[in-house]
């Protein structure tokens, strides 16, 4: 079965790091592009990072540029978000998606249970 | 760049249709053929209904089609079935290597 399963959420204090993960089973992760999707509470969904099944391409929000970092491990089957100075507005539950075959950011065929992360003093 | 424009709220009875738009402008929704619908169901994850404009992943029922007209696309679903209420987010390649998502429609079926 076609999986992701995203780890790492908690609280944290305004200006904070937190490192988030998400670990694919049932496909073969090196061949897609994954993303980082995230939607705060009781709103809509919101793009946050993409990253190339070979990591030669990754792109950011404007609202994330310069404080996330995603990564990814072919080998562990394993993506992450290094997420720092983080603000009460990135609150929300954060998503893992894969992109669809041919893709990279444009639509995602398959999401995580999500993991929440609040940002709050 | 500005999240694309949903209506806040559609509905239907039960066998109807219904379309729900999805407004941006000719740097997003009208530049690319980039448009995709998803559903999400209250506490759930969002699911792909469709992609590229008008197509549909395997799974996904044959009641749901997408389409586009200039600056605008849409989302029709056909013979509305109880299952199908739930919110509804567009989302479009908007360049530059960005990607915006709608505000979101809550699909009511009466």
């Amino acid at each position: 079965e076609v999986q992701l399963a995203e780890s790492g959420g908690g609280l944290v204090k305004p200006g904070g790091s937190l490192r988030l993960s998400c670990v694919a089973s049932g496909f073969t992760f090196s061949s897609y592009s994954m993303n980082w999707v995230r939607q705060a509470p009781g709103k809509g969904l919101e793009w946050v990072s993409s990253i190339s099944s070979g990591s030669t391409y990754i792109y950011y929000a404007d609202s994330v540029k310069g404080r996330f970092t995603i990564s990814r491990d072919n080998a562990q089957n394993s993506l992450h978000l290094q997420m720092n100075t983080l603000r009460a507005e990135d609150t929300a539950v954060y998503y893992c998606a894969r992109c669809v075959v041919g893709g990279t950011m444009h639509a995602f065929d398959v999401w995580g249970q999500g993991t929440m992360v609040t940002v709050s003093s | 760049q500005s999240a694309l424009t949903q209506p806040p709220s559609a509905s239907g009875s039960p066998g109807q249709s219904v379309t729900i738009s999805c407004t941006g402008t000719s740097s997003d929704v009208g530049g690319y053929n980039y448009v995709s619908w998803y559903q999400q169901h209250p506490g759930k994850v969002p699911k792909l209904m469709i992609y590229e404009v008008s197509k549909r992943p395997s799974g996904v029922p044959d009641r749901f089609s997408g389409s586009k007209s200039g600056n605008t696309a849409s989302l029709t679903v056909s013979g509305l079935q109880a299952e199908d209420e739930a919110d509804y987010f567009c989302s479009s390649y908007a360049g530059s290597n960005n990607l915006l998502f709608g505000g979101g429609t809550k699909l009511t079926v009466l």
